[in-house]
C-alpha cells in the first residue's frame, strides 16, 4: 500500500533533549511538509522541501530542524530551543509543490514533554 | 499573506439533518481552496478542492462545496449527515511562499458533532 508513515505515534521529551520524528513516504512524491497542530489553532507550517537536498523554513521554524537526504524521507528534529514542543505533528507530501497539488497526510506523532 | 476564517468552532447537528460549515478566505487574486477532514488522533484526508471551473465542487462521502468569489466564501455542505461524519473539518487556501513552492494555510477548524 502506498502512503505516508510517521513514527513513533507518541513521543516523550525530557527538558533539554532533542528528539527526532520520522516521516517516510512511498508515493514517489517530490514535495514534503511538516505541520504542527495545536488545539484551536489549526495547522501551521514548520518546514517544507520541494526536492531532495533542499528545504525551506515555514511560518514557525524556530526550534526545529530537518533534513532531506532521500526522496522518501523527511525527518524533523525538535531541539531543546523549542520551549513549547507539546503538540500533534503531521507530515504531508505532494507530487510536486504546485498550488493545486493535493497534500497527503500521515497519521501524526503526538509529542509530550515530561 | 492569505488567511482563512472558519467562524464556527463547533457545529452540533442531528443525524440525517443537513449541515453547512462556513469558510471565508482573504484574497483578491485567484485562489485554490481545499477542505480536509480529520478524525480523532488521525491525519487529514482530502474531502474536495476547488482549482477553477464549476463553482460547485463535489467531494467524497457526499460532501460538496460552493466557491463564491463575490463573498470570498467556500462553504462545505452535506444534505444529510451520518454519525460517522463526526470529525474536525479544515478549510485551507494554497499560496506561494518565498523560495518557490506553495503551502497550505489552514483555518482553525470546525468540530462537527452529529447526534442521534
Amino acid at each position: 500500500d502506498g502512503g505516508i508513515t510517521q513514527s513513533p505515534k507518541y513521543l516523550f521529551r525530557k527538558e533539554g533533549q532533542n528528539v527526532t520524528l520520522s516521516c517516510e513516504q512511498n508515493l514517489n512524491h517530490d514535495a514534503m511538509y511538516w505541520y504542527r497542530q495545536d488545539p484551536g489553532q489549526g495547522l501551521r507550517l514548520i518546514y517544507y522541501s520541494q526536492i531532495v537536498n533542499d528545504f525551506q523554513k515555514g511560518d514557525i521554524a524556530e526550534g526545529y530542524s530537518v533534513s532531506r537526504e532521500k526522496k522518501e524521507s523527511f525527518p524533523l528534529t525538535v531541539t531543546s530551543a523549542q520551549k513549547n514542543p507539546t503538540a500533534f505533528y503531521l507530515c504531508a507530501s505532494s507530487m510536486r509543490s504546485g498550488r493545486g497539488e493535493t497534500q497527503y497526510f500521515g497519521p501524526g506523532t503526538r509529542l509530550l514533554v515530561l | 499573506a492569505q488567511s482563512v476564517t472558519q467562524l464556527d468552532s463547533q457545529v452540533p447537528v442531528f443525524e440525517e439533518a443537513p449541515v453547512e460549515l462556513r469558510c471565508n478566505y482573504s484574497s483578491s487574486v485567484s485562489v485554490y481552496l481545499f477542505w480536509y477532514v480529520q478524525y480523532p488522533n488521525q491525519g487529514l484526508q482530502l474531502l474536495l478542492k476547488y482549482l477553477s471551473g464549476s463553482t460547485l465542487v463535489k467531494g467524497i462521502n457526499g460532501f460538496e462545496a460552493e466557491f463564491n468569489k463575490s463573498q470570498t466564501s467556500f462553504h462545505l455542505r452535506k444534505p444529510s449527515v451520518h454519525i460517522s461524519d463526526t470529525a474536525e473539518y479544515f478549510c485551507a487556501v494554497s499560496e506561494r511562499v518565498t523560495g518557490g513552492g506553495n503551502k497550505l494555510t489552514f483555518g482553525t477548524g470546525t468540530q462537527l458533532k452529529v447526534e442521534l
